[in-house]
């Protein structure tokens, strides 16, 4: 069955980065474009960004850009969120979900990230 | 690009109906007929429940429909039951790969 699976938690201080990992199984890899989305504490479901696991190209939130980086590897079907300058507003779940032509499907379990000093 | 607007909250006895609408710009919801619909119940992962507007995925109940006029998309769940408390969000597509959700509604089953 289709699943991608999350890297696990993640405490962190205020300026580091955090990369977070999500391996897909049960599908062709490159056939499915992957996004990431993010939700802090008591708080709605933010998108971050899009990748073209095919040819890696990206498209980033306008809020995120400069300090999100989207990437994958082919070789072990799996795709990286890394994001950098982390502060307190930072603090969220992140989760990665298969984009099935513009709705997303599955979803990974989720990776909490803690920015705390 | 600012987030699609939902009520934050609805509520309903079981067996009535209830609609959340999600109200976006004429760059996303008034644009694409890409509107999803997530249902998301505490502590739990967010699963599409809608998709393209009106689509139901394989499972979802038909309780659950959607539709769109103009820059509004709306999500109806008929005959409410008591699990279908959770948090319900809509996204819509935005050009180039690019996606905005709703800001989110808390169903309450009365």
């Amino acid at each position: 069955q289709v699943q991608l699976v999350q890297s696990g938690a993640e405490v962190k201080k205020p300026g580091a980065s955090v990369k977070v990992s999500c391996k897909a199984s049960g599908y062709a890899f490159t056939t499915y474009y992957m996004v990431w989305v993010r939700q802090a504490p008591g708080q709605g479901l933010e998108w971050m960004g899009t990748i073209n696991p095919s040819n890696a190209g990206t498209s980033y939130s306008q809020k995120l850009h400069g300090r999100l980086t989207v990437t994958r590897d082919t070789s072990t079907s799996t795709v990286y969120m890394e994001l950098s300058s982390l502060t307190s507003e930072d603090t969220a779940v992140y989760y990665c979900a298969r984009s099935v032509e513009n709705w997303f499907d599955p979803w990974g379990q989720g990776t909490l990230v803690t920015v705390s000093s | 690009q600012s987030a699609l607007t939902q009520p934050r909250s609805v509520s309903g006895s079981p067996g009535q109906s209830v609609t959340i609408s999600c109200t976006g710009a004429s760059s996303d919801v008034g644009v694409y007929n890409y509107v999803s619909w997530y249902q998301q119940h505490p502590g739990r992962v967010p699963k599409v429940i809608i998709y393209d507007v009106s689509k139901r995925p394989s499972g979802v109940p038909d309780r659950f429909s959607g539709s769109k006029s103009g820059n509004t998309a709306s999500l109806t769940i008929s005959g409410l039951q008591a699990e279908d408390e959770a948090d319900y969000y809509c996204c819509s597509y935005a050009t180039m790969y690019t996606y905005v959700f709703g800001t989110g509604t808390k169903v309450t089953v009365l």
